[in-house]
């Protein structure tokens, strides 16, 4: 199995800019997460679905912030506009069933100039 | 709030075992102990986990106490790839995993 996929790798973009990050999870898991990381604040949750459906998006900093998961084999999350705030590592994480290991995305790495 | 307490940094000689230390003392008896390490540039990764029992898997060993307030992950040969920065969290069901500042391994060669 390719793991979880998330593109792109890298993304410089300026301010004002919309931003789109794609995640692809391991086939067959139902459960996918949306996550932040960065120096000041750590890694924490932004969004999370369970069979395609979100469940939490307490951790969505604002409304510039949206995340869509049209199948289960696809997931975005978008920034509009985009802030140099929102610099961060976006990681995606997918898992099956209860108490599973979360499986997590390579990241992709966002600055915002 | 922070569930979990562990210390900020440990060191380690390569191919030495290494015990890392958590404190859970607020843990609820449906919680699991979940590790996750986070290796250079990378995404976190799974390691173990466990409810009341002592867990062993290729990579690591998990020793629970009997009170459940604490818990050892333990690398039985660290190697220079093991220095990662380990989370210890406690998790309900299939949920969110809620990260702390976790501790920082560093390995000698």
């Amino acid at each position: 199995d390719a793991g979880v996929i998330q593109s792109p790798r890298h993304e410089v973009t300026e301010m004002g800019q919309e931003v789109t990050l794609r995640c692809k999870p391991i086939s067959g898991h139902n459960s996918l997460f949306w996550y932040r990381q960065t120096m000041m604040r750590g890694l924490e949750l932004l969004i999370y679905f369970n069979n395609n459906v979100p469940i939490d998006d307490s951790g969505m900093p604002e409304d510039r912030f949206s995340a869509k998961m049209p199948n289960a084999s696809f997931s975005t999350l978008k920034i509009q506009p985009s802030e140099p705030r929102d610099s961060a590592v976006y990681f995606c994480a997918s898992s099956f069933g209860d108490i599973s290991a979360q499986y997590f995305g390579p990241g992709t790495r966002l600055t915002v100039t | 709030d922070a569930k979990t307490t562990q210390p900020n940094s440990m060191e380690s000689n390569e191919e030495e075992p290494v015990h890392l230390p958590c404190n859970h003392s607020t843990i609820s008896g449906t919680d699991y102990i979940h590790w996750y390490r986070q290796l250079p540039s990378q995404g976190p990764e799974y390691v173990i986990h466990g409810l009341t029992s002592n867990v062993n898997n290729r990579m690591a060993s998990l020793a629970i106490a009997e009170d459940r307030k604490s818990s050892t992950l333990i690398l039985h040969r660290a190697t220079l790839r093991d220095a990662a920065v380990y989370y210890c969290i406690l998790r309900e069901g299939n949920t969110p995993l809620v990260f702390g500042k976790g501790t920082r391994l560093s390995v000698i060669a």
